[in-house]
């Protein structure tokens, strides 16, 4: 999973596959969102989730929080080699209009 | 659709120079951000603003000044740029509903 000052992960998967990445947050958030980030661009959110929602999906994708434990999950089922990208969790710690980001998780699909 | 710009896209200085980056965004978003973005951290934010003339701190503001002239325009200047500032940075604003898009980045390197 990802967060703070943790190396950047790693994850290397077969096109067609499914893939889960993981995020911890350390304080309270209204908000978990998901970012991916292509070889040479900016990040470009990809799902929102509430901290009144458990779950959240948009095609593909499907997004899980648990605030209890203070975690989320995103999930990306039969993944496509156009998947390749490092996705980053952030949240907002109940700052209005701040976001801290977890340090990432490379995703590399073989087509 | 949002639309964030920065520029330059790429500058080399030596240390101690004076550097200005500087991005646009034409979305009326009321707030925007500068962040570094280094191998193995994520998205760190050094500096953002909720509104012309406001600047608000980040987490790694050391060594960075911000100014926020217009809503539409966000600058970061390093006064005496040092090696461990090279690095990628991005721009971003922010909709009403927390949703952040970033520029295409910036990468700066420092000799």
């Amino acid at each position: 999973s990802q967060w703070g000052e943790e190396n950047l992960q790693a994850l290397s998967i077969q096109e067609g596959e499914d893939v889960t990445m993981n995020c911890s947050y350390k304080t309270y958030t209204t908000v978990v969102q998901w970012y991916r980030q292509k070889s040479g661009k900016g990040p470009a959110l990809i799902i929102l989730i509430r901290s009144n929602e458990r779950e959240k999906r948009s095609g593909r994708l499907r997004a899980t929080l648990d605030t209890s434990s203070q975690s989320s999950s995103l999930s990306i089922t039969g993944t496509l080699a156009t998947d390749t990208a490092v996705y980053f969790c952030a949240t907002d710690a109940g700052v209005v209009g701040q976001l801290t980001f977890g340090s990432g998780t490379r995703l590399q699909v073989y087509a | 659709e949002a639309a964030v710009t920065q520029s330059p896209r790429n500058k080399v200085t030596v240390t101690g120079g004076n550097v200005t980056l500087s991005c646009r965004q034409t979305n009326s978003h009321n707030y925007m951000y500068w962040y570094r973005q280094d191998t193995g951290h994520g998205l760190r934010l050094i500096h953002y603003s909720y509104g012309a003339g406001n600047l608000q701190i980040g987490d790694v503001p050391d060594g960075y000044k911000a100014t926020r002239t217009t809503q539409e325009d966000f600058f970061l200047l390093l006064e005496l740029a040092s090696p461990s500032q090279t690095s990628l940075y991005f721009c971003a604003s922010r909709d009403r509903y927390a949703e952040q898009f970033f520029g295409p980045g910036t990468r700066l390197t420092v000799l």
